[in-house]
């Protein structure tokens, strides 16, 4: 799905530097998400914004913090990464339902790796 | 928050065979159901879904079926093709909040 795209798709990098991940969205959804996907432990969600003004913690904020700098965009950040951050990490957009849930569309992943 | 916990972690079938995948849910709150398909290499999709006023629904050779009750909901796959052999997530989401919770995946084998 092209409409969801993330920017880098592979990262390599060293403990305590500072990443950034962006996701873009040509769907004009409102919601975006950002997931991290971990063998055997599924996708966990980091944060949420459900438009430019809003951001919230999902499961597992600690070490991340987000951006949503315009409806399409939406950005995550690793203040100081380390080790246990690699992961393949994953942006998700959705429209606003009616009634309970929606769709979630999902970028193509970035897979981070920190040393 | 909502826990969704997913089995079998793994499933091996012969072509032709059936397939399934349960999960539970624990927060009775939940009222959306989707599934989602994630091929080698590739991102989630959504494959079906379910919302809590309905008990199953069909899409071919896929359908899903929910007991509110019991707090659980299950992917069944008929007629198993090569093809379908991918990671498989159910999900949980809360009407107010759209936050998805879930499981940890099934990877689903089918064997020519």
């Amino acid at each position: 799905d092209a409409d969801v795209t993330q920017t880098p798709r592979n990262r390599i990098t060293k403990t305590g530097k500072r990443i950034m991940l962006e996701c873009s969205q040509t769907k004009g959804h409102d919601r975006m998400y950002w997931y991290r996907q971990d063998p055997g432990l599924g996708l966990r969600l980091i944060y949420y914004s459900f438009d430019v003004k809003d951001i919230n913690k999902g499961e597992i904020s600690d070490g991340y913090s987000v951006s949503r700098q315009a409806q399409a965009k939406f950005s995550l950040s690793l203040e100081s990464a380390i080790p246990n951050q690699t992961a393949l990490y994953f942006c998700a957009t959705s429209d606003r339902g009616v009634g309970a849930g929606d769709t979630q569309y999902f970028g193509p992943g970035t897979r981070l790796t920190v040393l | 928050g909502e826990n969704v916990e997913q089995h079998p972690s793994t499933l091996s079938v012969q072509e032709g065979d059936s397939a399934v995948i349960k999960c539970t849910y624990s927060d009775s709150a939940s009222n959306y159901f989707p599934w989602y398909k994630q091929e080698l290499g590739k991102r989630p999709q959504l494959i079906i879904d379910i919302r809590s006023n309905v008990g199953e629904k069909k899409d071919q050779r896929i359908a899903v079926t929910l007991n509110k009750t019991a707090k659980h909901f299950s992917l069944h796959i008929t007629e198993t093709q090569p093809e379908d052999s991918a990671v498989y997530f159910c999900a949980a989401s809360l009407n107010t909040g759209n936050q998805f919770y879930f499981g940890t995946g099934t990877s689903l084998t089918v064997i020519p």
